[in-house]
């Protein structure tokens, strides 16, 4: 069955420390999204990507990194620069105008 | 005062009730998104529609577009339907498909 695979499910960070969340799609999606969720807040977009090799900010982007090197991989790096790190990250890609497919999420916690 | 708001922010019902949330936002729209979110976190599509009404078994979702309000209605709802609904649009204009999320309606449904 195609989907979106994230992992891992819980991730814990000390402080200073760079971690990266995976995030891979088999279903030959061309733009792929992180978003970020917090308790009692809507989902931020924090990157995106419409195709291979290019990505764009969204709304709340600093102290986050990605990459787009293949069209079903979509890696997000949550660096020592994003103060407030600890929350719930979710993947998503979309074909085209239909409604966007997501992964299961990563929470991501600072010890 | 947020793009996109949801009423109610909390909802608990009987099984067998019949449900309504509601979602109303302020910017002009090329779609509007219902989405459930799992206790585990994954997120679902459950409805994208740009007018009238759309049905997917016990789940009916209207869209309004000169009120810009859409309802997601539950009829006969069961315990299995405790999910946090999500009510998201894609602002007219964006190539992208950036969503805007509401903050989300949490369901308990009891039997």
């Amino acid at each position: 069955d195609g989907g979106i695979t994230q992992s891992p499910k819980y991730l814990f960070r000390k402080e200073g420390q760079n971690v990266t969340l995976s995030c891979e799609q088999n279903l030959n999606h061309d733009a792929m999204y992180w978003y970020r969720q917090d308790p009692g807040q809507g989902l931020r977009l924090i990157y995106y990507s419409q195709i291979v090799n290019d990505f764009q900010k969204g709304d709340i982007a600093e102290g986050y990194s990605v990459s787009r090197e293949k069209k079903e991989s979509f890696p997000l790096t949550v660096t020592s620069a994003q103060k407030n790190p600890t929350a719930f990250y979710l993947c998503a890609s979309r074909m085209g105008p239909q409604p966007q497919h997501f992964g299961d999420g990563t929470r991501l916690s600072i010890l | 005062k947020n793009e996109v708001e949801q009423s109610p922010q909390n909802l608990t019902a009987q099984e067998g009730e019949f449900i309504t949330i509601n979602c109303s936002y302020s910017v002009g729209i090329s779609a509007l998104h219902w989405l459930q979110q799992h206790p585990g976190g994954g997120i679902v599509s459950l409805f994208m529609l740009s007018s009238g009404k759309k049905k997917h078994g016990r789940l009916i979702a209207t869209i309004n577009i000169q009120e810009k309000h859409s309802s997601l209605h539950i009829t006969a709802s069961h315990p299995r339907d405790s999910a946090v609904y999500i009510c998201a649009v894609n602002a007219g204009g964006t190539s992208y498909g950036k969503l805007t999320f509401g903050q989300g309606t949490i369901l308990t449904v009891h039997p």
